[in-house]
Parts: structure tokens; sequence; C-alpha cells
């Protein structure tokens, strides 16, 4: 079954504004990661965020976790057309030894308009 | 990093019959996944296969609809048995790096 919950589903903007995306997890977590898929192709790795982390950057990527409120947040500045595809978080179980199992949030698909 | 590829990377297949899906990494992995993406959905993990031993298995999947081989640490098949057109779906294996995974491209499958 599905982790979470990723929102918005679909996102919209144009070329040089900000896209946020969240997402939020249901079971106590290791480390939350971001991906990116480009037409139904393969994930490619943005990011990871430990469970004592709070923000992390990477290039015009920002991402937060609240493991509070277990729920975390992919920001991408100054989008681009080339930034238009699907995000997914994913997240592993705390306690899962390591597995590599990843859980995967619903996604969010973001447009950038030219 | 690792690098991965599938076969095939799509086909289209009549129902009840079964398709073998190749993956392939350039360096030794101990763990491999297979995961399904149905469309519009997000990927869902099948299971993990295992080298030596029988692959795991997540709640929802079997073994008699989704055999698994995994002969050697560079190499694992997945096998959609009697195929129906639920079936239909992106399928992805990936590997698991430093605090990553690597996926590879996808089998796109479309059932008739």
């Amino acid at each position: 079954s599905q982790q979470g919950e990723e929102d918005p589903q679909a996102l919209s903007i144009q070329e040089g504004e900000n896209a946020t995306m969240n997402c939020s997890y249901k079971t106590s977590i290791n480390n939350l990661q971001w991906y990116r898929q480009n037409s139904g192709r393969g994930l490619v790795h943005l990011i990871l965020i430990r469970s004592n982390e709070r923000e992390k950057h990477s290039g015009r990527l920002r991402v937060t976790l609240d493991t509070s409120k277990k729920s975390s947040s992919l920001l991408i500045t100054a989008s681009r057309a080339a930034d238009t595809a699907s995000y997914f978080c994913a997240t592993d179980a705390a306690g899962s030894s390591n597995t590599g199992k990843l859980i995967f949030g619903q996604g969010t698909t973001l447009q950038v308009k030219p | 990093s690792a690098v991965i590829s599938q076969k095939p990377s799509r086909d289209i297949c009549q129902r009840g019959t079964s398709l073998t899906i190749q993956c392939q990494v350039d360096s030794q992995v101990t763990m491999m996944f297979w995961y399904r993406q149905q469309p519009g959905q997000s990927l869902t993990l099948i299971a993990t296969a295992n080298q030596g031993s029988e692959a795991t298995y997540e709640s929802g999947f079997v073994i008699d609809k989704f055999p698994i081989s995994r002969p050697n640490l560079t190499f694992s098949t997945l096998t959609v048995s009697n195929m129906s057109p639920e079936d239909s779906s992106i399928y992805l294996c990936s590997v698991s790096g430093v605090e990553t995974q690597y996926f590879g491209p996808g089998t796109r499958l479309l059932v008739l």
C-alpha cells in the first residue's frame, strides 16, 4: 500500500516561478527521498533528507522535513520548462534494517510553461 | 552509481500469455527490486530479488503470477504470467546505492 499522499496532484506554472510540492507519510522513517520521472520513464534520484534533518538544499531544490507532522515539501526555484515531470516522494520504514525497500507517494505532475 | 538496462523497453501482448522482463546492472549488487507502475499511478513494490534465494514478495503479489529469477549479482528477470489487461503497466527494476536507488528505464507493457 502507498505510504502517503502528495499534493497537489497536478501543478502548472510559468517558467521562472517557484513550484512547491508536499508529501505526507504514515509511519516512522529513516529518511525521505524525492525522485523525478519524465514521461513514464525511469526515476531519477533528486535529494535525500534524513529523519534528523529539517532542511536540505541542492542547487535549485530545497527540501524540508517535519517528522512531527510526518510531512515533507519540495521547492523548485526559478523553474524551467525542462523541470516538467512527475515528482515522487519515497520513504523507507524505520526499523526496516536497511532493506532498501521504498514506499512511494502518489506523485505530483508538474508542468512548466515556457 | 549504477547503470541499469531493461529488455524489452515495451511490448504489446495478448491476454493469457506471459512476458519475461530482463534487468541488467553494470555492477554487482546485493538486492534488486521490481516495481509496478499502473497508468497514471505511483510505484508499488512487487518483490525483492535475492541472489541465491527466493524472492520476497510484497502483500498482494504472488510468485505464481510474478515469478522472479536472480541467477547472479548483476541480473534478474521478472515474468508476468497469464496476463490480463489489468497487468498493463510500466515495470521497473531498481538497485540500492548509497542513500539512493537507481532505476532502470522501465518496460512498458500493454495487454490486449
